[in-house]
């Protein structure tokens, strides 16, 4: 049971180039997250999902697109990277079913740097 | 910005001492998470306090939640090496476990 995997784990690029994160979870949850780690400021919510091909923004959104094409899977983008974007980004996912706790899994995260 | 404030920021002690940190919201808040992140991983569920006054022991991790519902604390008891990481306390803002993060509290434990 791998639980939640993000790929890559290590990224560096250029500013103006763009990428895309993979979350993958196997736990069928419902819910899914994309947050940023910057030191001194915990985690943000930038999207999440509630389902399969739902998608809604978080806190800080704006340079980012997500997508939801399967239920298993949470794809974050970056269309034109830029230096302020370099943060340590965790995917998380959480069951949405009644009768349980809230309580988020989190992938090891995966460390951007934009030069 | 954040809806929940945490403090302290930093916090160093001597392995066996306590450790206490403070998690303050200005509402009320429906539920309140706790989660640790050791340096280099990423962030672990502890617990999720929901009643008001709520009370909750995992080993040497004491929990509260308070009667108003818009603070929380999370006590260690003699803290160990192990202790080493960050703590970070969340509310669920709006539904579907959309967790806002306090700024965290690290915790360094010196031998």
């Amino acid at each position: 049971n791998a639980g939640v995997t993000q790929t890559p784990k290590f990224r560096v690029l250029k500013t103006g180039q763009s990428m895309t994160l993979l979350c993958a979870q196997d736990m069928n949850h419902e819910y899914m997250y994309w947050y940023r780690q910057d030191p001194g400021m915990g985690l943000r919510l930038i999207h999440y999902s509630v389902g399969e091909g739902t998608t809604a923004k978080g806190e800080v959104p704006d340079g980012y697109n997500v997508s939801r094409l399967k239920k298993q899977n949470f794809l974050l983008g970056l269309e034109s990277a830029a230096p302020s974007q370099t943060s340590v980004y965790f995917c998380a996912s959480s069951s949405g079913t009644s009768g349980t706790t809230g309580e988020l899994f989190f992938g090891e995260g995966s460390r951007l740097t934009v030069l | 910005g954040q809806q929940v404030m945490q403090i302290p920021q930093y916090q160093h002690v001597q392995e066996g001492e306590d450790f206490t940190t403070y998690c303050n919201s200005s509402t009320t808040l429906s539920n309140i998470q706790w989660y640790k992140q050791r340096p280099g991983g990423h962030p672990v569920f502890l617990i999720q306090l929901v009643k008001s006054g709520e009370v909750k022991k995992q080993k040497r991790l004491t929990f509260q939640f308070g009667e108003a519902k818009k603070n929380s604390s999370l006590h260690i008891t003699a803290t160990q090496t192990t202790d080493v990481g960050t703590y970070f306390c969340a509310e669920d803002s709006g539904g579907y476990n959309k967790l806002i993060f306090g700024a965290g509290t690290r915790l360094a434990v010196h031998p």
